[in-house]
């Protein structure tokens, strides 16, 4: 099964509403979670890293308001999209790093994703 | 974000062949490398990791090789299945800042004919 849990998988919102999506690790403590975007037929571009219990780091172009990211337990990453706009409309995937049992630290295991429509 | 190339090349083999899936990665400090598989809709798939210690290595129906020379990083899947047909994404992982990123290749599209 999955090790790593994220919801929701579609979600779609009216412009200037704020929409949130969690991802969990389920068998293994992740000690640093990745967010990244996809746009149809493109690769994954990183948007933040998030280290548990500290803030976010985000990459260059980010906008570090719209998109807030919460990493408040060793299973559980949060991201929000502030006051989304139809431009906001994507595929975003979380990813956890940590160690494993019976695996090795370094792999990185993904989320199912979730496809956020703003109307 | 760092991201590389706006288009996904595409690869067609008959089902039953060989596929050789290459990558260019970027950054020279980069020690650990993955490929994943991503089907329409869905998170990638771990298919193969190889750390920079190591030049090939493999695993069931497919072998991952490293050059570091040129920075290249291929992926062959032996006997390609229908089932093989989805995107494939290398992605380069470089400790920056205290934390690990894993950064993410162009794609390549494999598609299988019957």
């Amino acid at each position: 099964g999955a090790v790593v849990s994220q919801h929701p998988s579609r979600v779609i919102c009216k412009s200037g509403t704020s929409v949130k999506i969690e991802c969990r690790s389920l068998d293994f403590q992740a000690t640093t979670m990745f967010w990244y975007r996809q746009f149809p037929k493109q690769s994954l571009m990183l948007m933040a890293t998030s280290n548990e219990g500290s803030k976010a780091t985000y990459e260059q172009g980010v906008e570090k308001d719209k998109f807030l990211i919460n990493h408040a337990s060793l299973t559980l990453s949060t991201l929000t999209v502030t006051s989304a706009h139809p431009e906001d409309s994507s595929f975003y995937i979380c990813s956890a790093r940590g160690a494993r049992r019976g695996g090795h630290t370094g792999e990185l295991f993904f989320g199912e994703g979730s496809r956020l429509t703003v109307l | 974000g760092e991201s590389v190339g706006l288009h996904l090349p595409t690869l067609s083999v008959q089902e039953g062949d060989n596929s050789i899936i290459n990558c260019a990665y970027s950054n020279s400090a980069s020690d650990y490398f993955i490929w994943y598989k991503q089907e329409s809709g869905k998170g990638p798939q771990f298919i193969i990791d190889i750390r920079s210690n190591m030049d090939k290595r493999q695993g069931q129906r497919v072998t991952v090789l490293l050059n570091k020379t040129v920075k290249h990083l291929s992926l062959q899947i032996a006997a390609t299945q229908p089932g093989d047909s989805a995107v494939y994404f290398c992605a380069e992982s470089y400790f920056f800042s205290g934390t690990y990123k894993y950064i993410f290749g162009t794609g390549t599209r494999l598609k299988v004919l019957a």
